[in-house]
């Protein structure tokens, strides 16, 4: 099947920095990915659909000023948690949609926030 | 997206089949049945997916019920490898949308 990674896999930072994640479709173009958040011992909640070209569509709740989306090609989506806080460490995903309409799914990057 | 529910775990012994219901009941015409697991610490896992048939690949297989309001995921030999959360999600195979996942069902699978 067709592979997504995403870097880095963990990061630390600090409170009140910002931290960028990428995710890469590495053999499709892309041009729709999607942004997941984990918490532990929870499912996966969707933050945000992100279109190659245009503005990201988040999810009721998300804060598009916090949780910052570009897709500027068809390969590569980030995400940049601006202002990082304790309550946002958890299990970023992302997931690619690759034609038809298939998703494949990222190794995901752990942010904990100190 | 229709709802699916779910037992939240499930135990199975290394080498058994791993029989792993899903409800769907409000499940429409046009959506598919799709299962995805997560093992720990990594992203979801494409696994299968069906209309109405029942379909099997090298994972495993998918029996949907003549109705289409429950399926079943079954693993045939079940390794230690496949201790995960399993997700039944149901959607439009055209939608090209995000999935919604549940809660899923932990499986362990134990020597």
């Amino acid at each position: 099947g067709a592979v997504v990674s995403q870097h880095p896999s963990w990061v630390i930072c600090k409170s009140g920095t910002s931290v960028k994640i990428e995710c890469r479709s590495l053999d499709f173009q892309a041009t729709t990915m999607f942004w997941y958040r984990q918490f532990p011992k929870q499912s996966l909640m969707l933050m945000a659909t992100s279109n190659e070209g245009s503005k990201a569509t988040y999810e009721q709740g998300v804060e598009k000023d916090k949780f910052l989306i570009n897709h500027a090609s068809l390969t590569l989506s980030t995400l940049t948690v601006t202002s990082a806080h304790p309550e946002d460490s958890s299990f970023y995903i992302c997931s690619a949609r690759a034609p038809p309409n298939e998703q494949f799914f990222g190794p995901g990057t752990r942010l904990t926030v100190l | 997206d229709a709802k699916t529910t779910q037992p939240p775990s499930m135990d199975c012994a290394e080498g058994r089949a791993a029989n792993l219901p899903c409800n769907h009941s409000t499940i429409s015409g046009n959506e598919y049945v799709y299962w995805y697991r997560q093992i720990h610490s990594q992203g979801p896992q494409y696994i299968i997916h069906g209309l109405k048939n029942n379909e099997t690949n090298e994972m495993a297989s998918l029996i949907i019920t003549e109705d289409r309001k429950s399926s079943t995921l079954i693993l045939p030999h079940a390794t230690l490898r496949d201790t995960a959360v399993y997700y039944c999600i149901v959607r439009p195979d055209n939608a090209g949308n995000m999935l919604t996942f549940g809660g899923g069902t932990r499986l362990m699978v134990k020597p």
